[in-house]
């Protein structure tokens, strides 16, 4: 199985702030990654796929990079609706694996 | 508008089986790949496996962890896709989700996703 570890684990800001989540894979696995915001009581929404491409509706302030073993999500300027916590998905190989979250704190 | 209503969830004694239904309003489910995702308390989400569309046959793929104790299929005429559980052990205890596969703009995500119903699996 292909291995995600996000960091870092927890993560407290401000609102306004700028934010970015690491996400590594164990193995290669190209542009094959996205990107999961949820509440809790609530579904996971979708706001990156393919690395970098921005889902539609998600805001502009999330953006995405990388590939191979190595992905960041940033946040430009915190929200407060923003804090929730963050997974990160890899489509390239079943089994479909996710990172262990990130969760988004209020400072 | 889209919707993927989940039920079938409630509480099981380790051991037991359960069957979890997903029906989809504003989509047809024939075109569709679905996927299952559960999230277990304290811990992160868990991919369980997908059923691909009728133009692959309906073929899935399950998540290797689960041993095959979890099978995913479909009923057209419903519009469902269900999940159904056996040996239940207390580590499944989580809030599962269906959710669509879209694969637009050469991406694969999960778009769509229903509320989640929650199985407790308990002595």
């Amino acid at each position: 199985d292909i291995q995600l570890t996000q960091s870092p684990s927890f993560l407290s800001a401000s609102v306004g702030d700028r934010v970015t989540i690491t996400c590594r894979a164990n193995q290669g696995i190209s542009t094959y990654l996205a990107w999961y915001q949820q509440k809790p009581g609530k579904a996971p929404k979708v706001l990156i796929y393919t690395a970098s491409i921005l889902e539609n509706g998600a805001p502009s302030r999330f953006s995405g990079s990388g590939s191979g073993t190595e992905f960041t999500l940033t946040i430009s300027s915190l929200q407060p609706e923003d804090f929730a916590t963050y997974y990160c998905q890899q489509v390239h190989a079943y089994p479909i694996t996710f990172g262990q979250g990130t969760r988004l704190e209020v400072k | 508008e889209v919707q993927l209503v989940e039920s079938g969830g409630g509480s099981v004694q380790p051991g037991g089986s359960l069957r979890l239904s997903c029906a989809a309003f504003g989509l047809s489910l024939t075109d569709e790949h679905m996927d299952w995702v559960r999230r277990v308390p304290g811990k992160g989400l868990e991919w369980i496996g997908r059923s691909r569309n009728k133009i692959s046959s309906y073929t899935t793929e399950d998540a290797p962890s689960l041993k095959g104790r979890f099978t995913i299929s479909r009923d057209e005429s419903k519009n469902s896709v269900y999940l159904q559980m056996n040996s239940l052990k207390i580590e499944d205890t989580a809030v599962y989700y269906c959710a669509r596969v879209s694969l637009e703009a050469g991406g694969q995500r999960n778009d769509y996703w229903g509320q989640g119903t929650l199985v407790t699996v308990s002595s």
